[in-house]
């Protein structure tokens, strides 16, 4: 199976920061790759597809980039609904799909 | 717009088999290619994929679940199920079921989870 890596598993910041999330891969897995934004009591939510593809209704302050094993979920300036877990998950080749760890992203 | 909506036992006990039922409204389970998945997460923990089912009844399954994972679907019903057979406190979970939804491009397909149900909690007890 790959092997999904986040980092950090936590962050604090303030409203209006930028905020950066990575996710390894432990193998190229090329833009397959999503990430998910999951509040408390809550069902993940798709934010970013294939990398860097914005989910529809999903603000424009969350970017995604990377290929091949490293990818990044941006935060252009963190919103107080922005406080949630965070999870990357690759969907390359056959199943099993596999997901990060989760980063938390804290108030400050 | 599409909502999945789980149900099942709330507490199973260990050994028994965990059976869940997905309902799919606002669409029809059969338009638009789609696969449909199980996943699950323990409390405090990250989430897990269970396996998926096309209408065609065809399924991939977790390894590490595989021999204990059965899934079904009745179009008829616009559902589709989870059996978890000899299950054991580790397989104490919120259970979602998940649309995956696809962008193809001649063979490239990107899959991912989108909606999801609200999840459901499973607890194995005796």
């Amino acid at each position: 199976d790959i092997q999904m890596t986040q980092s950090p598993p936590s962050l604090s910041a303030s409203v209006g920061d930028r905020v950066t999330i990575t996710c390894r891969a432990s193998q190229s897995i090329s833009t397959y790759l999503n990430w998910y934004q999951q509040k408390p009591g809550k069902a993940p939510k798709v934010l970013i597809y294939a990398a860097s593809s914005l989910q529809s209704g999903v603000p424009s302050r969350f970017s995604g980039s990377g290929s091949g094993t490293d990818f990044t979920l941006t935060i252009s300036s963190l919103q107080p609904a922005d406080f949630a877990t965070y999870y990357c998950q690759h969907c390359y080749g056959t199943p099993p799909w596999t997901f990060g760890q989760g980063t938390k992203v804290e108030i400050k | 717009q599409v909502q999945l909506q789980e149900s099942g036992p709330g507490l199973v006990k260990p050994s028994q088999t965990l059976s869940l039922t997905c309902t799919v409204s606002g669409g029809s389970i059969s338009g638009g290619n789609y696969y449909w998945s199980w996943i699950r997460q323990p409390a405090g923990k990250g989430l897990e994929w269970i396996g998926r089912i096309y209408t065609s009844g065809s399924t991939n399954y977790n390894p590490s679940l595989k021999s204990r994972v059965t899934m079904s679907v009745d179009t008829s019903k616009n559902q589709f199920s989870l059996k978890l057979s000899s299950v054991t406190a580790a397989d104490t979970a919120v259970y979602y079921c998940a649309r995956q939804g696809h962008d193809c491009s001649g063979t490239n397909c990107y899959y991912w989870f989108d909606p999801w149900g609200q999840g459901t909690l499973v607890t194995v007890s005796s």
